[in-house]
């Protein structure tokens, strides 16, 4: 069964760093998504993208967030200068993009990222 | 906000049925209710999605009722594999923004 897939599993960075969170999608699907969980809290939707534009984002995905499709199977998620309280579960979902019900979302199993 | 209202944890025991019950009041015209899964450490994972009436597939069963103002999963003879956080989401079809409540933490218990 397809997948998604994300390294690292787990990221240590000092704060102030520049990290880069990757995902490799289902291969026919037209859109991605990050979500972010804190650790004991929800889950908390940060951007959707599609047709290599952002379609979609919250509050919380200010300028220290970027996303990119840099080539045909990867999907990124950058936050360019981390802060304490960007230390959390980071997961990329991706969707086939159906639009005549709910668009199942399918998960990847998470960045651990930790800020010190 | 999150737009469903479930209980915060459930305990059952190896074998038996386990019924999950969301409220979502104000639930419009266009939204489908859909259920995913968390273990700890994972990302959740689709368990099963309706719009009315009651929906089966392998894992569970999903009914909601005529008015949509509340529904249910139920699980079948639950095992320990089947403890994690269950989260009752509701949101129309061009809405890919998932809006998550804290879910139902469910211990099955030997």
């Amino acid at each position: 069964e397809p997948e998604v897939t994300q390294t690292p599993s787990h990221q240590v960075t000092q704060m102030g760093q520049e990290v880069i969170l990757r995902c490799v999608p289902i291969s026919n699907h037209l859109y991605f998504y990050w979500y972010r969980q804190i650790l004991g809290q929800k889950v908390e939707f940060l951007v959707s993208f599609y047709n290599n534009e952002i379609s979609e984002k919250s509050e919380i995905f200010d300028d220290q967030f970027s996303v990119e499709r840099p080539d045909g199977s990867n999907f990124t998620l950058k936050i360019r200068s981390t802060k304490l309280e960007d230390s959390a579960m980071y997961f990329c979902a991706s969707s086939e993009g159906y639009t005549g019900g709910s668009d199942e979302q399918y998960f990847g199993p998470g960045t651990r990222l930790t800020v010190t | 906000l999150a737009k469903t209202t479930q209980p915060i944890s459930m305990d059952s025991y190896e074998g038996q049925e386990v019924n999950i019950t969301c409220s979502h009041n104000n639930i419009a015209t266009n939204d489908y209710i859909t259920w995913y899964q968390q273990f700890p450490s994972q990302g959740p994972r689709f368990i099963i999605q309706g719009y009315k009436t009651k929906v089966t597939n392998e894992v569970a069963s999903l009914f909601i009722p005529a008015d949509r103002k509340s529904s249910t999963l139920s699980l079948p003879r639950v095992s320990l594999s089947d403890t994690a956080v269950y989260y009752c989401l509701r949101n129309a079809g061009n809405n890919r923004k998932l809006i998550w409540g804290l879910g139902t933490s469910l211990a099955v218990n030997p």
